[in-house]
């Protein structure tokens, strides 16, 4: 059974770059046709879809976030990156790891994690 | 691009049927049939519950049933049970994208 944990920093400086990982365990992120998804959601507040890669190290990215996302993939350690740059307090929320089998069928999610832009 | 439109909140009794809405256009929820709900209780991440309009994973009860009609969505509950009382968001790929809804709480009474 595939699980994904979500790590890094939970307090990030305004200006600077946000940086997370997710590990994926339970099975080779390079097995199967997924796509491997971050999403967050700001407290009390709705759903926001970040971008997508597949294994082969192509990306989606929303448009309204896409001048600032990075998504990579290390097949070597079974985990997928992000990275946001020059973050604000607006970018303040629980983000997301999860797998996408086929299209907007995410399954599992990681648990999430926190990041807080403060300085 | 705009979040689809979803209900900010439903409720009804326990045994009743519900139905929550989710509302696109042609370019979204009205151009493919990649349409998902998730629900979400609490500090909890969120579960698939319906994916590709009207299909259940395994698992999922039968209670829970999802259509789509022109370029609205619609997730259905039946038999409503207390355990059901969560957030229910909707999503729609959308040209290498994805949507997700605003969330709609529901409440069992």
């Amino acid at each position: 059974q595939v699980q994904l944990q979500e790590s890094g920093p939970g307090l990030v400086k305004p200006s600077q770059t946000l940086s997370l990982t997710c590990t994926v365990s339970g099975g080779s992120i390079s097995s199967g046709s997924y796509y491997w998804s971050w999403i967050r959601q700001p407290a009390g507040k709705g759903l926001e879809w970040i971008g997508r890669i597949y294994t082969s190290g192509s990306t989606n990215y929303n448009p309204s976030l896409k001048s600032r996302v990075t998504i990579s993939v290390d097949t070597s350690k079974n985990q997928f990156s992000l990275k946001l740059s020059s973050v604000t307090a607006a970018d303040t929320a629980v983000y997301y790891c999860a797998r996408e089998q086929w299209l907007v069928r995410f399954d599992p999610w990681g648990q999430g994690t926190l990041v807080t832009v403060s300085s | 691009q705009s979040a689809l439109t979803q209900p900010a909140s439903v409720s009804g009794s326990p045994g009743q049927s519900i139905t929550i809405s989710c509302t696109g256009t042609s370019s979204d929820v009205g151009g493919y049939n990649y349409v998902s709900w998730y629900q979400q209780h609490p500090g909890k991440a969120p579960k698939l519950m319906i994916y590709d309009v009207s299909n259940r994973p395994s698992g999922v009860s039968n209670r829970f049933s999802g259509s789509k009609s022109g370029n609205t969505a619609s997730l259905t509950i039946s038999g409503l049970q207390a355990e059901d009382e969560a957030d229910y968001y909707c999503s729609s790929y959308t040209s290498s994208s994805t949507m997700f809804g605003g969330g709609t709480k529901l409440t069992v009474l």
